[in-house]
């Protein structure tokens, strides 16, 4: 099946500095990956989907200039969490939909980011 | 919020017993699909069924929908202790694609 990886799987960083998560699709493109946000022992929330070559959707709630969405190529879309505060620390997971497969197709998961803000 | 809801939020069986979990959600859908978690790592694609599907099973797993309803179900067999994990549900509609609030299964030796 298709492959997603997420890079890093984890980062510590300090309160007030931006950090980049990177998300790629390995053997396909995807013109949609989706950034979702875990807290500990709750469900994903999507945050926002990532179209190629446009501006990101933000679902209600979510700052989009506090998250800030790139998704340059068809094999990588980047979440750079902005001035980052202890409340942002969470589990990150992308997911990348395989076109190939049409719109009912499986979704396929990075394995996550663990952000820790201190 | 378009996220659907798990029951039960928590689920504890015996190694041997069979597990059900419950999926209900709000929208329509192209899909619905099951997903397992185990604690602090990435999700396990386990099934997806499609919203003209009513039954489908892979192994130990029998999922049903019923869309009149807005549900689904997971029914996991014979559990064993490695069954242990989060479980969600999620919903495909439209290029979107949102988790139900997870059910945690634990299935004691």
């Amino acid at each position: 099946g298709a492959v997603v990886s997420q890079h890093p799987s984890r980062v510590i960083c300090k309160s007030g500095t931006s950090v980049k998560i990177e998300c790629r699709s390995l053997d396909f493109q995807a013109t949609t990956m989706f950034w979702y946000r875990q807290f500990p022992k709750q469900s994903l929330m999507l945050m926002a989907t990532s179209n190629e070559g446009s501006k990101a959707t933000y679902e209600q709630g979510v700052e989009k200039d506090k998250f800030l969405i790139n998704h340059a190529s068809l094999t990588l879309s980047t979440l750079t969490v902005t001035s980052a505060h202890p409340e942002d620390s969470s589990f990150y997971i992308c997911s990348a939909r395989d076109p190939a497969g049409g719109f009912t197709d499986t979704q396929y998961f990075g394995p996550g980011t663990r952000l820790t803000v201190l | 919020s378009q996220q659907g809801e798990e029951d039960p939020q928590a689920l504890s069986i015996q190694e041997g017993e069979n597990a059900t979990m419950n999926c209900s959600y709000k929208t329509s859908i192209n899909n619905l699909q099951w997903y397992r978690q185990n604690s602090g790592r990435g999700l396990v694609h386990l099934i997806l069924i499609r919203s003209n599907e009513r039954e489908k099973h892979s192994g130990r797993l029998r999922v049903t929908l019923d869309t009149s309803k807005k549900s689904s179900s997971l029914l996991i067999t014979a559990s064993r202790a490695a069954d242990t994990a989060s479980y969600f549900c999620a919903t495909d509609w439209g290029n979107q694609f949102y988790f139900g609030t997870g059910t945690s299964l634990t299935v004691i030796p």
